[in-house]
């Protein structure tokens, strides 16, 4: 089955400065690539998600790389605010499948 | 975008007693629901997969007997957790997947047992 490897598990920065946090995926059928914040005792929200026939998207501060060759994903913040400060979980799936998840990154904006 | 609703969203409970707990889908029709189970500063973990008029689908390690699910209409899935113990304390959070294949999540529901 689908294995999902993140990291860093933690990241701190300082406000202002940039977050990269990175994901590998073992399953080449996966198609379906989100990411989502937690925000402590809530649920996960959804903030961008990439398909496989797409190799870069962007929502205003955040965006999302895929390489399907290499089997790797990443979600780029730009401009980090404190706000931003969660845990990020990445995750793959086909279609409309279970998704795995990936260990998640707690990010650390410092004002 | 679709909106998915869980509760009870905290429960607590002496051990050996059995917890149910509700997710819906309110504005759309969920033939597929999905259980995760999230233990503290862990990542979410895929318990189940339930469909609509049929057995659910367990994932390995997740004891069927124990993690009885049920989703007898389109928009109404539960998990009820039997004979609950002290390790099952966990945060519970079902997930709906919609058209787009996007996964809507529930509000989750923190059990403790006593």
């Amino acid at each position: 089955g689908e294995n999902v490897e993140q990291h860093p598990s933690t990241l701190s920065v300082q406000e202002g400065d940039s977050a990269v946090i990175k994901c590998t995926y073992s399953d080449s059928a996966s198609n379906y690539f989100p990411w989502y914040k937690q925000e402590l005792g809530k649920r996960p929200q959804l903030i961008i998600d990439i398909r496989s026939n797409v190799g870069e998207k962007k929502d205003q501060r955040i965006a999302v790389t895929l390489n399907k060759t290499a089997k790797h994903f990443s979600l780029h913040i730009t401009e980090t605010q404190p706000e931003d400060s969660a845990v990020y979980f990445c995750a793959a799936s086909r279609g409309f499948q279970k998704l795995v998840f990936g260990t998640g990154t707690r990010l650390l904006v410092s004002p | 975008g679709a909106v998915v609703s869980q509760h009870p969203s905290w429960v607590i409970c002496k051990s050996g007693t059995s917890v149910k707990i509700e997710c819906r889908s309110l504005d759309f029709q969920a033939t597929t629901m999905f259980w995760y189970r999230q233990f503290p500063k862990q990542s979410l973990m895929l318990m189940a997969t339930s469909n609509e008029g049929s057995k659910a689908t367990y994932e390995q390690g997740v004891e069927k007997d124990k993690f009885l699910i049920n989703h007898a209409s389109l928009t109404l899935s539960t998990l009820t957790v039997t004979s609950a113990h002290p390790e099952d304390s966990s945060f519970y959070i079902c997930s709906a997947s919609w058209r787009t294949g996007e996964l809507f999540f529930g509000e989750g529901s923190r059990l403790t047992v006593l």
